[in-house]
């Protein structure tokens, strides 16, 4: 398979729990991206990552969340202490120099 | 800042109509990248197309038709004989540079709400 992976595809959490989201890019992409998209919205760039440096966070990107992508491979999203605001699907993406791949997303509800 | 609009958020056509969704941007860039992607409800992101701000020509692929018109900032797309496979989300998005590729500089998308496109039988 070639292309973006993300688990789970869903993640029912109860409010306050912590969650943890995996994406798995195209091996040969250096480029790593987190996007969070709301009910009836376009997606919102989250944060960026070239290799296992992460370059760019966006306001978005409250304390609550963390990002990593060690060794420049697999990248995980998490979300501590959830609020019913964090509901929304998360996207994953990557790419070599121009143009994404995005994955199929992980969508979070947070009851 | 940068903003890309979708001022139809839904559409509803009959099979084998045309349809066209328009697509309107803002930036301050001289150089800069517009897309389209389609999401079906399996929620998947896919691309469509890509295109360089210098780049005015219009595209053909197939069904699918892009008109880019920098004197208006628009970015049209037109599906033509439209098929109940076309039913999506569609977004436009334009791209914002982090840095200078020589950099290796990538992009950030600023997408559109989307227009949701249901072509019934």
């Amino acid at each position: 398979d070639t292309g973006v992976s993300q688990d789970p595809r869903h993640k029912i959490t109860k409010r306050g729990q912590n969650v943890t989201f995996r994406c798995d890019p195209i091996s040969e992409h250096n480029r790593l991206y987190w996007y969070r998209q709301t009910l009836g919205q376009g997606p919102e760039f989250l944060t960026y990552f070239q290799n296992e440096a992460q370059l760019e966070k966006s306001r978005l990107l409250s304390d609550r969340f963390s990002a990593e992508r060690p060794k420049g491979s697999f990248s995980t999203l998490e979300i501590q202490r959830t609020e019913q605001g964090d509901s929304a699907m998360y996207l994953c993406a990557s790419s070599l120099r121009s143009g994404y791949t995005f994955g199929s997303g992980t969508r979070l509800t947070v009851v | 800042a940068q903003k890309v609009t979708q001022a139809q958020t839904e559409i509803s056509v009959v099979e084998k109509e045309d349809v066209t969704l328009d697509c309107v941007y803002e930036t301050r860039d001289t150089t800069y990248y517009l897309f389209w992607y389609k999401q079906p409800p399996s929620g998947e992101l896919v691309f469509l197309i890509r295109r360089n701000s210098f780049d005015e020509q219009n595209e053909i692929s197939g069904r699918y038709s892009w008109n880019f018109q920098k004197s208006t900032s628009s970015f049209n797309f037109t599906i033509t004989a439209s098929q109940v496979v076309d039913s999506a989300v569609y977004f436009c998005a334009l791209s914002e540079n982090f840095y200078p590729s020589e950099q290796g500089g990538s992009e950030k998308l600023v997408f559109g709400k989307g227009t949701k496109l249901t072509v019934n039988p």
